[in-house]
């Protein structure tokens, strides 16, 4: 198992929407809609913001949403505002019951 | 609301077992529908998904780390735990525990963390 490879950094204006991506392999990503994405502000826990590809938990904003093509999966966060800027791990169920994450992104609101 | 928070040595000597409990409030290990979850994050940013264990004790595990690793669950104390034989430095990370909603391979709860070094 090799982590899913995501962008070390992405930055935007706020406003603007950023899109992160994640890409696996047929054996993960490309298999199965169990993609989620975590945010994580510094020193803090990681938080749920979208799982099974696109559907988003109680709470997160519909500014956040997620998507899937290929082996490829992306975060797509529009109107990008300050309290947006964290890192973005996405993780993927990987087969016989193991999951794995991304190497994370870096988002920088400008 | 369920909590989950993570207790054990923040360090651990090279070559010995690192032992890690997490304690659930608000919610039960002993229902099922959820698997019992540790995860670390190295101090350079990476996640990486240790193993999960269901209340019937079937426990799974990342394939790199399988040969080292236990995962327990203790339902009458509310408590599962983590045991990491045989350590390096390459082992000091951020260690967290969570509740995976079982079938769904999604994370919905986690621990604050706790930071485990291994040094002598």
């Amino acid at each position: 198992q090799s982590a899913l490879t995501q962008p070390a950094s992405v930055s935007g204006s706020p406003g603007q929407s950023i899109t992160i991506s994640c890409t696996g392999t047929s054996s993960d990503v490309g298999s199965y809609k169990f993609v989620s994405w975590y945010q994580q502000h510094p020193g803090k826990a990681p938080k749920l913001m979208i799982y099974e590809v696109s559907q988003r938990p109680s709470g997160v904003s519909d500014r956040f949403s997620g998507s899937k093509s290929g082996n490829t999966a992306s975060l797509t966060i529009s109107g990008l505002q300050a309290e947006d800027e964290a890192d973005y791990y996405c993780c993927s169920y990987a087969g016989s019951s193991t999951v794995i994450f991304g190497g994370g992104t870096e988002l920088t609101v400008l | 609301q369920v909590e989950l928070q993570e207790s054990g040595p923040g360090l651990v000597k090279p070559s010995q077992t690192l032992s890690l409990t997490c304690t659930v409030s608000g919610g039960s290990t002993s229902s099922g529908g959820y698997y019992w979850t540790w995860i670390r994050q190295y101090p350079g940013k990476g996640l990486e998904w240790i193993g999960y264990i269901y209340y019937t004790g079937s426990a799974y595990y990342n394939p790199s780390l399988k040969s080292r690793v236990t995962i327990s669950v203790d339902t009458s104390n509310n408590q599962f735990s983590l045991k990491l034989s045989s350590v390096t430095a390459a082992d000091t990370a951020v260690y967290y525990c969570a509740r995976e909603k079982g079938g769904g391979y999604y994370f919905d709860y986690w621990g604050q963390g706790t930071l485990v070094a291994v040094s002598s």
